[in-house]
């Protein structure tokens, strides 16, 4: 199967701090890519779908001010959480779909633990 | 409103036996069924995806079916070993335009030797 990569694998910071995610397609191009939020014990949660070249599109609830996407490239996303606060702490996985196939796949990255003291 | 339930929420059993997960679905319009295995503080895995026609689908142990007339999915686990220790999650996707998925909170399995 295709190969997503999520960088940092684990991040603490500081209240008031941002910090940014990176999520690449290793081995194929996505024209959309996905961010989840997953808290403890609960099921994965969308937050947007990224775009690549245009602006993402956020689930609603989602702070987009707060959770600024940007889908530079066909296989690189990220996410900047922008002054991050303790109940931001999260595990927070991309996914990028692979439409060569018949049914489009979502690969997911191995996921970004996010703590904020 | 779409959504997945699970049953059950966890499973223990012992290693080698096997095991039957339990998914039923209220999503529309369907356009496929997804089952994921994922790893504590890992990304979810793909196991199997079936669409509308398809109704049984194998990767190795792990053998996944599909009524898409009364909505409900299995997934059956044979011979499980330690490894399959993990949250189990089906996952339906829905064709409105660009396509949404919908997640099950999951079942978590413990196997124990």
């Amino acid at each position: 199967g295709a190969v997503v990569s999520q960088h940092p694998s684990w991040v603490i910071c500081k209240s008031g701090t941002s910090v940014k995610i990176e999520c690449r397609s290793l081995d194929f191009q996505a024209t959309t890519m996905f961010w989840y939020r997953q808290f403890p014990k609960q099921s994965l949660m969308l937050m947007a779908t990224s775009n690549e070249g245009s602006k993402a599109t956020y689930e609603q609830g989602v702070e987009k001010d707060k959770f600024l996407i940007n889908h530079a490239s066909l296989t690189l996303s990220t996410l900047t959480v922008t002054s991050a606060h303790p109940e931001d702490s999260s595990f927070y996985i991309c996914s990028a779909r692979d439409v060569r196939g018949t049914v489009h796949e979502q690969y997911f990255g191995p996921g970004t633990r996010l703590t904020v003291t | 409103k779409n959504q997945v339930e699970q049953s059950p929420q966890s499973l223990i059993i012992l290693e080698g036996k096997n095991c039957t997960l339990q998914c039923n679905y209220t999503v529309s319009p369907f356009s496929n069924l997804r089952w994921y295995k994922q790893d504590t503080g890992r990304g979810p895995v793909s196991l199997t995806i079936m669409t509308f026609s398809e109704n049984t689908k194998s990767n190795g142990r792990y053998t996944a079916t599909l009524d898409a007339d009364t909505k409900q999915s299995s997934l059956h686990i044979t011979a499980s070993q330690l490894s399959d220790s993990a949250s189990y999650i089906c996952v339906v996707g829905s064709n409105f335009g660009n396509e949404k998925l919908t997640f099950g909170t999951g079942t978590r399995l413990t196997i124990i030797p």
